[in-house]
């Protein structure tokens, strides 16, 4: 199967750290991504984890991959106002017709004062 | 990042008539290229994928003869929503598959706003 599950909406405090999870289930994912829509726009591409990966850290984000328990999570350290939108993660599954992304349900981040 | 640009971003049209979504990837050529529909506080939902040079492949439900599209060349795929009716409104968002080296990776498009009246 092809589902991606996320909690659907995260409240914190500026300057505290959020951590969005992330479940899959097809454990044929070759990548998986964390994208990032404001209101009205596209999706920014955040960052992305190969599969055989656990861990990898980008300045402010941190994802960490349990393959095992098909299990994603985005952690944002010091966390702005300007980083309110919905977060997506997104699993990549090689099929006959290439690499095709099955995303998740979206989680909202608020960010309070 | 590469950037990928989609025109118009917002577009209202009456109900019968059709509305055709570019989308292009600016700095980087893209053999393949993928056509979302998000309906509101809803994820993506794949549509199509488009190939330079070839037929599209649409997903199960997406009635091709409904929803055109061409990948003309590297860089540009067009959608096209004929004969719109009120239940295609909708938020439309491409992405251009990026091929570098040991990555695969999607780039999107900052959507359409579509609006049938």
């Amino acid at each position: 199967g092809e589902d991606v599950e996320q909690s659907l909406f995260l409240s914190v405090r500026e300057g505290d750290s959020s951590v969005i999870n992330c479940t899959y289930t097809d454990s044929s994912s070759t990548y998986l991504y964390w994208y990032k829509q404001e209101p009205g726009a596209g999706l920014q591409l955040l960052t992305y984890i190969f599969s055989n990966m656990d861990m990898k850290q980008d300045q402010r984000l941190t994802v960490l991959l349990n393959k095992k328990d098909k299990h994603l999570s985005l952690r944002i350290a010091d966390t702005q106002t300007g980083d309110s939108a919905i977060y997506f993660c997104a699993e990549s599954i090689l099929t006959g017709g290439g690499n095709k992304l099955t995303f998740g349900t979206g989680t909202q981040l608020k960010v309070e004062l | 990042g590469a950037v990928v640009s989609q025109h118009p971003s917002r577009v209202i049209c009456k109900s019968g008539t059709s509305v055709k979504i570019e989308c292009r990837s600016l700095d980087f050529q893209a053999t393949t290229m993928f056509w979302y529909r998000q309906f509101p506080k809803q994820s993506l939902m794949l549509m199509a994928t488009s190939n330079e040079g070839s037929k599209a492949t649409y997903e199960q439900g997406v009635e091709k003869d409904k929803f055109l599209i061409n990948h003309a060349s590297l860089t540009l795929s067009t959608l096209t929503v004929t004969s719109a009716h009120p239940e295609d409104s909708s938020f439309y968002i491409c992405s251009a598959r990026e091929l570098a080296g040991d990555t695969d990776t999607q780039y999107f498009g900052p959507g359409t706003r579509l609006t049938v009246l």
